[in-house]
């Protein structure tokens, strides 16, 4: 099965920061790698799909990038209600779907 | 607009079942594949199962194969996770999930508020 290891499991930022969280595949999972953030209490938010798409009415500071084992995802100026767990997701066709662990941001 | 809804949830002992359900609306329900995901208090995302569109097609999460089952009764817009031999492993919130597009391996977009379900003696 492909494992999913995200870093770091948790940061603190300033507002306006710049902040990369990069998520790694146990093997080559070309683009198949979904973002999603999740806040307290709240269910999961799908920010980026196929590893670099925008998905419709996420804000524009979101950014992704990366392909077959090596991936990240970028807020570029962090903002209060940016503050939540971020999750990675992979898709193959033997374990299907797969959860990075987990990054935690907050407000420094 | 879209919206998913589930059900079904409470405290079960053991060793029990219980079905969970998700109703779905404002999109074409027997068009897309529906996920199962779950979250075990104060834990990561962990996804359970998968059905196609058509319920041909299911795959499960090495932990609940072979004791949960997924289906879909797309008369009702409704799909279920009938879930066996619980353990208290399985305590957790399930979510019901539609992909962005009609497979079954597209990304999440659409999410239910969850329903809980702890197994406990």
């Amino acid at each position: 099965d492909i494992q999913m290891t995200q870093s770091p499991s948790s940061l603190s930022a300033s507002v306006g920061d710049r902040v990369t969280i990069t998520c790694q595949a146990s093997q080559d999972i070309s683009n198949y790698l979904n973002w999603y953030q999740q806040k307290p209490g709240k269910a999961p938010k799908l920010l980026i799909y196929d590893a670099s798409n925008l998905e419709t009415g996420v804000p524009s500071r979101f950014g992704g990038s990366g392909s077959g084992t090596d991936f990240s995802l970028t807020i570029s100026s962090l903002q209060p209600e940016d503050i939540a767990t971020y999750y990675c997701q992979q898709y193959d066709t033997l374990s299907m779907f797969t959860f990075g662990p987990g990054t935690k941001v907050d407000l420094k | 607009q879209v919206q998913v809804v589930e059900s079904g949830g409470g405290v079960v002992q053991p060793g029990r079942s219980l079905r969970l359900s998700c109703v779905a609306s404002g999109f074409t329900f027997n068009s897309h594949g529906m996920h199962w995901v779950r979250q075990a208090p104060g834990k990561g995302l962990e996804w359970v199962s998968v059905i196609s569109r058509d319920g041909s097609i299911k795959y499960y999460a090495d932990p609940v194969k072979g004791r949960f089952t997924i289906s879909r009764d797309n008369s009702k817009n409704t799909l279920y996770l009938q879930m066996n031999s619980l353990r208290a492993e399985d305590t957790a919130m399930y979510y019901c999930a539609k992909p962005r597009s009609p497979g079954i391996a597209a990304a999440a977009v659409s999410w239910g508020q969850g329903t809980l379900v702890t197994v406990s003696s």
